[in-house]
């Protein structure tokens, strides 16, 4: 069975750009989430789904992050417009049901220089 | 604030000998816990789950809940230098939400 799958798997770009990351949840999977994980502040949730629904944003750390899932197998998370302290590691998982436990992608490693 | 807290390590134990992780969580309506251990530079993977109190065992590695404590444990025996990792405790809070841990350290030395 495939599993979360992420793209791109590196993305460098130069502060100001916008910058798009992607997730494919594992089919028949109904709750999504997004991630970031820096050596600082670990793993940090920045927003979940269910049944494609967005269910809590409260982790998104400005307006410039933005999330949407407009079908059960894609998601996209957005930064507009990217700051070097946006670097960091970004991890999609999904999960049956958001009680059953969460299974990650391989993740994001992002760098705004 | 629903926390869940971990000793961030290190922690160092000679190749052969039991790790003991430990974990505790401040929701006292949490359900679920999960272990997940993660790589250098590799994405979280869940290991184990335990939903009741008392251990689970599955091959080298035990998990332990004690709900009355909210104390969560990881036991790895005949630890191996493969296993060293950061190993991330997660409670499931309700609410579709899964609380993570800071993560342990773990060394195993050859």
């Amino acid at each position: 069975d495939a599993g979360v799958i992420q793209s791109p798997r590196h993305e460098v770009t130069e502060m100001g750009q916008e910058v798009t990351l992607r997730c494919k949840p594992i089919s028949g999977h109904n709750s999504l989430f997004w991630y970031r994980q820096t050596m600082m502040r670990g793993l940090e949730l920045l927003i979940y789904f269910n049944n494609n629904v967005p269910i809590d944003d409260s982790g998104m750390p400005e307006d410039r992050f933005s999330a949407k899932m407009p079908n059960a197998s894609f998601s996209t998370l957005k930064i507009q417009p990217s700051e070097p302290r946006d670097s960091a590691v970004y991890f999609c998982a999904s999960s049956l049901d958001g009680v059953q436990p969460q299974h990650f992608g391989d993740g994001t490693r992002l760098s705004i220089l | 604030q629903k926390e869940v807290e971990q000793n961030s390590g290190p922690l160092s134990v000679p190749e052969g000998a039991i790790a003991s992780l430990n974990c505790t969580y401040s929701d006292r309506g949490s359900q679920s816990f999960f272990w997940y251990r993660q790589y250098s530079g590799k994405s979280p993977e869940l290991i184990m789950s335990i939903y009741s109190n008392g251990d689970k065992e599955d091959g080298r590695f035990t998990a332990q809940l004690n709900k009355a404590s909210q104390y969560v444990s990881l036991l790895i025996r005949d630890s191996q230098p493969s296993d060293s990792a950061t190993y991330l405790c997660a409670a499931y809070t309700g609410g579709f939400k899964t609380i993570f841990g800071a993560g342990t350290r773990l060394f195993v030395k050859a």
